[in-house]
């Protein structure tokens, strides 16, 4: 078993909806928590960070952290079609960054 | 503030051949990670390198080694290459003030195809 579990999609939605990343991970050592989106040819781009559990926003984008049950989520409202790349979820105990599969998303217009 | 660089972009390689590749971190960033993204493992850790010293490791074999220097620019070297070593070798930096990973930037990586 993954330390890290992605559905990796694809996932199609049209421009403007509500788009919800998930992802689960069996690592209780992890303290940090990241998303990183990652278009075509490009190295992965930091979007945002939390620690421990809890909601943290920017813009148009909300993480989400439940410890208890071991789940990572990610929020995109309003979704542009320059949104389309891949998501990748990540945890980090020390030493260590630990990432999942990655979930392609497409917003079509 | 200049982001992360990789050099070479694209490399091809025959098997059996070594490689090395290059990362310069941010400007004030101490810490450099390596990582392995495949189609089929995703994004793995290889290791951490922080003020010359590699501070973590992952779980590859001993033919992937790095390096890192006095200017915390970093190295890694592939020794005696296998088919499926074929991949996107990714470098990200972090000020590495603290030892968990939270906040890396990564560079674009460099295409290694091995034939």
């Amino acid at each position: 078993q993954k330390e890290v579990e992605q559905d990796p999609g694809p996932l199609s939605v049209p421009e403007g909806a509500i788009v919800s990343l998930n992802c689960t991970y069996s690592n209780s050592a992890f303290q940090y928590f990241m998303w990183y989106r990652q278009y075509s040819r490009k190295g992965p781009e930091l979007l945002m960070y939390t620690y421990s559990s809890g909601n943290k926003e920017d813009g148009r984008f909300t993480a989400q952290v439940d410890k208890s049950s071991k789940y990572i989520s990610l929020f995109i409202r309003d979704s542009q079609p320059s949104d389309s790349a891949t998501y990748l979820c990540g945890g980090t105990s020390y030493g260590k960054l630990t990432f999942g599969q990655g979930t392609i998303l497409t917003v079509h217009p | 503030k200049a982001g992360v660089t990789q050099t070479p972009r694209y490399l091809i390689k025959t098997r059996g051949q070594q490689v090395t590749l290059s990362c310069s971190p941010i400007s004030g960033h101490r810490s450099v990670s390596w990582y392995q993204q495949t189609p089929g493992q995703g994004l793995q850790f290889l290791f951490e390198y922080f003020s010359e010293t590699q501070r973590n490791k992952g779980n590859f074999p001993g033919r992937f080694s790095g390096r890192q220097f006095s200017n915390s620019r970093s190295e890694m070297n592939v020794s005696t290459l296998e088919l499926g070593d074929s991949a996107l070798y990714l470098c990200a930096s972090s000020l590495g003030d603290r030892e968990v990973l939270y906040e890396q930037y990564f560079g674009p990586g460099t295409r290694l195809t091995v034939t």
